[in-house]
């Protein structure tokens, strides 16, 4: 099974910050490799795809990048609504998420 | 407007069994491959299983193989799973999810999730 290692697991912000999370897989992966963003209480809402595909819809203050084994979601300028926790997840091989990573208001 | 409801979760005494329903419309159902992926309490996002949109390549997770099994009916717009053998471990909300169909294979719309409490 394909193994996602996402860091940190809890980031403390502030608005008009930049943030970056990283993700790492056991094995290559190619760019099968997607970021999801949820709310307390709400479903998973999909934010890139395919490694730096930007959802439609979503805001490109997110981006994402990387191929292989090393991704990072980056959010450009941290908005009130971005307070949230993030997950990446494989698509290369079923499918697997890592385990979050909880992102604060400072 | 595309919408996955799900039904069908409850509390259960550990070793029982439930059936988890889905519901999908506002799209063609039987074009999509869907998937259940579960959250415990307070914990992580945990995919599941998996089943094509003709029914013919299904995929579970270690944790539930043996023990769960996805089907779809397309006639009626439904997926299912079948849960026997439930452990506390297995106390989660379900989410019942579609495959984007793009090939780099992300989830594009997620149900609100039902909720499966297993406990003595």
């Amino acid at each position: 099974d394909i193994q996602m290692t996402q860091s940190p697991s809890s980031l403390s912000a502030s608005v008009r910050d930049r943030v970056t999370i990283t993700c790492r897989a056991s094995q290559s992966i190619n760019t099968y490799l997607n970021w999801y963003q949820q709310k307390p209480g709400k479903a998973p809402k999909v934010l890139i795809y395919a490694a730096s595909s930007l959802q439609s819809g979503v805001p490109s203050r997110f981006s994402g990048s990387g191929s292989g084994t090393n991704f990072t979601l980056t959010i450009s300028s941290l908005q009130p609504e971005d307070f949230a926790t993030y997950y990446c997840q494989q698509s290369y091989r079923t499918s697997t998420f890592g385990q979050g990573t909880k992102l604060e208001i400072k | 407007e595309v919408q996955l409801v799900e039904s069908g979760g409850g509390l259960v005494k550990p070793g029982e069994s439930l059936r988890l329903s889905c519901a999908g419309s506002g799209f063609t159902f039987s074009g999509y491959s869907m998937n259940w992926v579960r959250q415990a309490p307070g914990k992580g996002l945990e995919w599941v299983s998996s089943i094509s949109p003709r029914g013919d390549y299904i995929h579970y997770a270690d944790s539930v193989k043996g023990r769960f099994t996805i089907s779809r009916d397309n006639a009626k717009n439904s997926l299912y799973l079948q849960v026997n053998s439930l452990r506390a471990e297995d106390t989660a909300v379900y989410y019942c999810v579609r495959d984007s169909g793009r090939s780099s294979y992300y989830f594009d719309y997620w149900g609100q999730g039902t909720l499966v409490t297993v406990s003595s």
